[in-house]
């Protein structure tokens, strides 16, 4: 396998604007995950998909933020009018529930967002 | 509710020495438990993990974890550190019944050589 790949690896852009970032998983893990990770802080748990449904969100997620997993392989996350305070780094991972229980989860290298 | 604490923001050690890395938890019925270890600029990777049974857990490049659940705690630990160990360390805990991880603000590791 080759790994969870995420798309671009860093992304500058100006308050205001939309941005999207793209996940490749593990081929046929079928649970993707998406974290944020501010410095000094560990990943934050945003949102989480089985196959192409999006089980759960954190109440981190505000409205401007969607992710979608339309056929249950790549999946993308989209910022809406990107704020200062969305700085951060992006990271996606990605499972398998057929591993059994406590499937181990396998990060990607992340995208890097700075907000101007 | 779940959550991780990681007592030390940084750990010093020399080339050669046993190290350990604390991380102490809380979690509503039974815990998964992981340690995850992040390089400048990467993604995180997989050391080990815990779901049950043996209470030693030997993982990744030589790294192995004791579940205590007394204490609650699962501390990383590993007989002779090298100056390639270096990096940041994150425990993170999963409660049984959900996917997600919740995870500790991290611990720097740092050997010297």
């Amino acid at each position: 396998d080759t790994g969870v790949s995420q798309d671009p690896r860093h992304k500058i852009t100006k308050r205001g604007q939309n941005v999207t970032f793209r996940c490749d998983p593990i081929s046929e893990h079928n649970r993707l995950y998406w974290y944020r990770q501010t410095l000094g802080q560990g990943p934050e748990f945003l949102t989480y998909f089985q196959n192409e449904a999006q089980l759960e969100k954190s109440r981190l997620l505000s409205d401007r933020f969607s992710a979608e997993r339309p056929k249950g392989s790549f999946s993308t996350l989209e910022i809406q009018r990107t704020e200062q305070g969305d700085s951060a780094m992006y990271l996606c991972a990605s499972s398998s529930s057929r591993t059994g229980i406590a499937d181990t989860q396998y990060f990607g290298p992340g995208t890097r967002l700075t907000v101007l | 509710a779940q959550s991780v604490a990681q007592p030390e923001d940084q750990v010093n050690v020399a080339e050669g020495n046993p190290l350990t890395v604390k991380c102490t938890y809380s979690v509503s019925g039974n815990p998964y438990l992981f340690w995850y270890v992040q390089y400048p600029n990467r993604g995180l990777q997989f050391l080990l993990k815990y779901i049950t049974g043996d209470n030693l857990v030997k993982g990744s490049y030589g790294f192995e974890a004791e579940f205590n659940k007394s204490q609650t705690s699962f501390h990383l630990k590993k007989p002779s550190a090298l100056v390639s160990d270096s990096a940041l360390y994150f425990c993170a805990v999963r409660a049984s019944g959900y996917s997600t991880l919740t995870f500790g603000k991290g611990t720097m590791l740092l050997v010297s050589p």
